[in-house]
């Protein structure tokens, strides 16, 4: 699976939209860009994932460059449940999900 | 309410007992798997399993075994546990094996060996 790079930690302000970035530039062709967060000690959370297009459901949007070789996680009104570990995963058709140290994002009051 | 559930939530147990992990989800996912969460290692996959009676090792799997007798079931065993396996465990599901079938986790197993 390719690699990917997160900031470490981010802080961003409720009631604002929150842009997580993301940088896979070694993906190939059939990778998906996959989103998933961890609140404290709970199960990862599926948020989302794409291929090559911009991708949109109820939690998020997903924003690949035309490139492949990064994306945007956009959580458009952030709350304080948003707190939490974020990952970015790249993966193929083999299910073991590579997870890495995310990125601790902080919903500020 | 689609769900992966665990049990137990938490345990201790000691050295060389052994103990069972079950795992059950409610969506007809051919595809399962377990992890392990350490600090400083990230989720680690033990085992996983394609469909009934197919099993495979993951990147972590000395010490561990699994079964998949039914579809919804895949039980992780530890046969003698070690200190080095206190954890906690995730279990997973996905719809069948393939990079556009998300993966859905259940609420983890504390597990502490003394």
């Amino acid at each position: 699976d390719a690699k990917t790079t997160q900031p470490p930690s981010m802080d961003c302000a409720e009631g604002r939209a929150a842009n997580l970035p993301c940088n896979h530039s070694t993906i190939s062709g059939n990778e998906y860009v996959y989103w998933y967060r961890q609140i404290h000690s709970q199960g990862p959370q599926y948020i989302i994932h794409g291929l090559k297009n911009n991708e949109t459901n109820e939690m998020a949007s997903l924003i690949i460059t035309e490139d492949r070789k990064s994306s945007t996680l956009i959580l458009p009104h952030a709350t304080l449940r948003d707190t939490a570990v974020y990952y970015c995963i790249v993966r193929y058709g083999n299910n073991r999900l590579a997870f890495g140290k995310g990125n601790q994002v902080v919903v500020i009051p | 309410e689609a769900q992966v559930t665990q049990n137990p939530r938490y345990l201790i147990t000691v050295t060389g007992k052994k103990l069972t992990v079950t795992c059950s989800q409610n969506m007809n996912h051919e595809y399962m798997s377990w992890y392990r969460q350490d600090p400083g290692l990230g989720l680690r996959q033990i085992y996983y399993s394609m469909n009934v009676e197919v099993t495979d090792k993951g990147d972590v799997p000395e010490g561990y075994k699994v079964s998949r007798k039914e579809k919804r079931n895949f039980p992780l065993i530890l046969e003698s546990p070690s200190p080095n396996q206190t954890s906690l465990y995730f279990c997973a599901s996905s719809l069948r094996l393939g990079g556009s079938y998300e993966q859905y986790f259940g609420p983890g197993t504390r597990l502490t060996v003394t």
